[in-house]
């Protein structure tokens, strides 16, 4: 089993649309979550932490559960500018942050 | 402020060669990572840095793969006897210190294409 799994899409939405993706997490001591967005041939650039209250920042919304070992982002009223691919990322720490990326899950938002 | 640059942005060579990737990070950052990233996959830890010493490699693929960080700022990925399966972009990042909160700023990558 993968350390950090993801659907890889593509989701294909209309704009405006909600969509929502999930990521799966199999060490149970991760401690940190994130999400990153990669537009193409460019650079992961992290579009926001995943905390236990679940956090929201505009139209995005990060949730986690630890007991089920997922955490998840929501996007509401996507516009044409959220296509990319959207990297799942957990940390442990052992003396520094240890990263494992998910595989990401590209969405297309369609006129 | 200048973001985490790496140099060259593409480099093509020729199986068996040798090659250098280099990496710059943001100015006062003492973590510093590197990764690989195949087509349609999220990147793959390489290295880790702190400061000068690599204080976690168990991410690089063989003993081909070596990384330096000499004086703490610069780092440089280095490939002996390219093979084509080599191929990938590799990305860095730093970020200020390893706490585990700490964002981590990616470099804009290195596409290495070994024919």
């Amino acid at each position: 089993r993968k350390e950090v799994e993801q659907d890889p899409g593509p989701f294909n939405v209309p704009e405006g649309a909600t969509v929502a993706f999930n990521c799966t997490y199999s060490n149970s001591a991760s401690q940190s979550f994130f999400w990153y967005r990669q537009d193409c041939r460019k650079e992961p650039k992290l579009l926001m932490s995943v905390y236990s209250s679940g956090n929201e920042d505009g139209r995005f919304t990060a949730q986690l559960n630890r007991a089920s070992q997922y955490i998840s982002l929501l996007i509401r009223d996507s516009k044409l500018s959220d296509s990319a691919t959207y990297l799942c990322v957990v940390t442990l720490t052992w003396g520094y942050q240890k990263v494992t990326f998910g595989t990401g899950t590209k969405l297309q938002v369609i006129p | 402020g200048a973001g985490v640059s790496q140099t060259p942005s593409n480099k093509v060579t020729e199986k068996g060669k040798y090659v250098e990737l280099r990496c710059d990070p943001i100015s006062g950052h003492t973590a510093l990572y590197w990764y690989r990233q195949s087509l349609g996959q999220g990147p793959e830890f390489l290295i880790y840095f702190q400061g000068t010493g690599a204080a976690d490699d168990s991410g690089l693929p063989n003993d081909r793969f070596f990384a330096v960080r000499p004086e703490g700022s610069v780092s440089t990925l280095k490939i002996q006897r390219t093979e084509r399966g080599d191929s990938a972009v590799y990305l860095c990042a730093s970020s200020l210190n390893a706490g585990a909160q700490e964002t981590q700023y990616f470099g804009p990558g290195t596409r290495l294409l070994v024919l």
